[in-house]
Parts: structure tokens; C-alpha cells; sequence
């Protein structure tokens, strides 16, 4: 069974700074995908980068990115210039292309504040 | 403009009592999904639809039912055979084949007493 692993719970960055968020997954599969999804304290989940597991080109949008490195299975998120609207939880999930249901297999969150 | 709804955003009801958690979605989207979360932990499955007039447990499946009698709506039912009810529940929805991050609605919390 496929598992997902945030260590990190709770995590706290200077506004304008740069933080990590670490993720790491247990799969035997080869193909697959992996997300990061915010929840503001609105409580609603939203998108925040995907990375498809044949891709070696780490994803981008704009001052997210990944640390994708297959191989280790982990799957950390970098968030540049910290923004006060940053604070959250961040969930990393993962799914399996050979899963039917395309069900998401999420990690238990890192709480992010952003301090001015 | 598209994007998916639930009603309402609390719920209260006391222990014993059946109540639909409702969804709706006008993604045209084929795939839902039922999660629930708690404080400290991640989402869990409870079902899924792929396709109207069928769906499938998850991984807390009991105490819950669904259906999907049509393509935008998939109600959740907690029944009073679900043990700890009161939980943060959340509905989503995906394209289907090809397509697999999901889009979320924004959530009911639920209490039970």
C-alpha cells in the first residue's frame, strides 16, 4: 500500500524568506502523480503544484516549487518571498496511475505560519 | 462560474439521527470523491464515483453511504452506525481518465451531540 509521510507538522518562516516543506512517499509503482495542496484557514483545499513521476524537470508556479527526486521518494515543496496568505496547511498527496479510482493518498500536513 | 458546492457549512445534529451532507458540481466532471478529516491528521476516502449509478468504498467506508443518481450530485449519508460522526467533510471532484488532481468544495463541518 501506498503511504505518505510529512514529518514536518509544524513550521514557521519570516515574510519575504524562503522555506521548505518535506514530503516523502512509499510506492512501488513507477507511474504516478504527486501534488501539494494548500488549506487556508477558510479550510478549503486548493491546488498549489503537480509533478508527474516521468517527468525529471522539477514543476514550477511561480514562488512554489518542488524538489522532486525519484529515486528517494521524496517530494519536498519550496515556497520563495513567504507571503503573509501562505499560512496554511499544506497536504502532500499522492495517486497512482494504475489506480482506477484515481483515488489521493494525502500526507498528515505541515502547518506553515508566516510571520511578519 | 464552475466549481463545486456544499451545503450547508455546519451541521448540527444529535447522535442517533441520519443526515445527507450534500454536494454539487457543475465541472462536468465524471469522478467524486468523499473525504473526511480530523484535527492533526490528513484526508481520508470514504467513497467515490467514477461514473453515475456507480460508486466504491474507501478506506472509511463504514457508518456512510452514497449515491449517484446523477452526473453533478453525490450525497453523503452519516448514519447513526458511524461511531465518531463529528468531523470536517470534504467533497471533490476530477475529470476522470487523464485527469487526476481533484477540485474541492469548501466543506461541512459536522457535529454530532
Amino acid at each position: 500500500a501506498q503511504t505518505v509521510t510529512q514529518s514536518q507538522p509544524e513550521m514557521s518562516v519570516q515574510e519575504a524568506e524562503t522555506v521548505t516543506l518535506s514530503c516523502t512517499y512509499d510506492t512501488s509503482e513507477n507511474n504516478y502523480y504527486l501534488f501539494w495542496y494548500k488549506q487556508p484557514p477558510s479550510r478549503q483545499m486548493i491546488l498549489v503544484i503537480r509533478q508527474e513521476a516521468y517527468k525529471q524537470q522539477n514543476a514550477t508556479e511561480n514562488r512554489f516549487s518542488v524538489n522532486f527526486q525519484k529515486a528517494a521518494k521524496s517530494f519536498s515543496l519550496k515556497i520563495s518571498d513567504s507571503q503573509l496568505g501562505d499560512t496554511a496547511m499544506y497536504f502532500c498527496a499522492f495517486t497512482s496511475l494504475y489506480n482506477q479510482g484515481g483515488k489521493l493518498i494525502f500526507g498528515q500536513g505541515t502547518e506553515l505560519s508566516v510571520k511578519p | 462560474d464552475g466549481g463545486i458546492t456544499q451545503s450547508p457549512k455546519y451541521l448540527f445534529r444529535k447522535e442517533g439521527q441520519n443526515v445527507t451532507l450534500s454536494c454539487e458540481q457543475n465541472l462536468n466532471h465524471d469522478a467524486m470523491y468523499w473525504y473526511r478529516q480530523d484535527p492533526g491528521q490528513g484526508l481520508r476516502l470514504i467513497y467515490y464515483s467514477q461514473i453515475v449509478n456507480d460508486f466504491q468504498k474507501g478506506d472509511i467506508a463504514e457508518g456512510y453511504s452514497v449515491s449517484r443518481e446523477k452526473k453533478e450530485s453525490f450525497p453523503l449519508t452519516v448514519t447513526s452506525a458511524q461511531k465518531n460522526p463529528t468531523a470536517f467533510y470534504l467533497c471533490a471532484s476530477t475529470a476522470g481518465t487523464g485527469a487526476y488532481e481533484q477540485y474541492f468544495g469548501p466543506g461541512t463541518r459536522l457535529t454530532v451531540t
